[in-house]
């Protein structure tokens, strides 16, 4: 089973809409990180929000804001007033474990989002 | 701010042929990854280290070794290059486990 699901094939918003990007995961720790992390085409991977297990708060960086839904294992991204420049692709990823040894990164496929002037 | 750097960009090797990809982080992180990126795979998680002298299997360890002597450094070997791994390696590093890791540019690798 996968670990980590973005099933959304390609996203399109218009530039100053919001959007939410949907990713779920598949873990039985505890204890676990949820990253969203942006790759433009110019191939850079850059980190955008981070979501902790135990955080009660929902995550917000900017425009960016994770809506974090423990019980349904969903961690969904919202990108508010979309611009130009936010088209990219958006990994989903996971990391299990307590940050030791048994700590790995697991991505999801991703998920394109393009925003129309 | 160097952060993550990779050498080379860009590779082209013939079948069965070895090398090494370079890994350099200046952040004294202690967690250092290597991915493959491929076409609607996202990236797949090949080897990684919690620290100096130190090193575990990702999901798809086959047909690469790793070694990390150091705390900086972090090479990826291929000893016998296979089209298969033709790829996008990326190289990433966090403080622990815990924290957002730091990738770099990427390695684009085509073996012919």
């Amino acid at each position: 089973a996968q670990k980590i699901t973005q099933t959304q094939p390609g996203m399109f918003v218009q530039e100053k809409e919001a959007v939410t990007l949907d990713c779920t995961y598949d873990t039985s720790d505890q204890s676990y990180g949820l990253f969203w992390y942006k790759q433009p085409s110019s191939g850079e991977m850059i980190f955008l929000i981070y979501q902790g297990s135990y955080d009660e708060q929902n995550a917000t960086e900017g425009r960016y804001s994770l809506n974090f839904q423990k019980a349904r294992k969903s961690a969904n991204l919202v990108i508010s007033a979309s611009q130009l420049g936010d088209s990219a692709m958006y990994f989903c990823a996971m990391r299990e474990g307590h940050g030791g040894a048994n700590s790995k990164l697991t991505f999801g496929k991703g998920i394109t989002l393009s925003v129309r002037p | 701010n160097a952060g993550v750097t990779q050498t080379p960009k860009f590779q082209v090797l013939k079948t069965g042929q070895s090398m090494t990809l370079q890994c350099a982080q200046d952040m004294n992180h202690e967690y250092m990854s290597w991915y493959r990126q491929d076409p609607g795979m996202g990236l797949r998680l090949i080897h990684y280290s919690v620290g100096a002298g130190i090193t575990d299997q990702g999901e798809v360890p086959n047909g690469y070794n790793v070694s990390r002597s150091t705390t900086e450094d972090f090479p990826l070997r291929l000893l016998s290059a296979a089209p298969s791994q033709t790829s996008v390696y990326f190289c990433a590093s966090s403080y622990s486990g815990l924290q957002p890791q730091h990738f770099g540019d990427g390695t684009r690798l085509s073996i012919l």
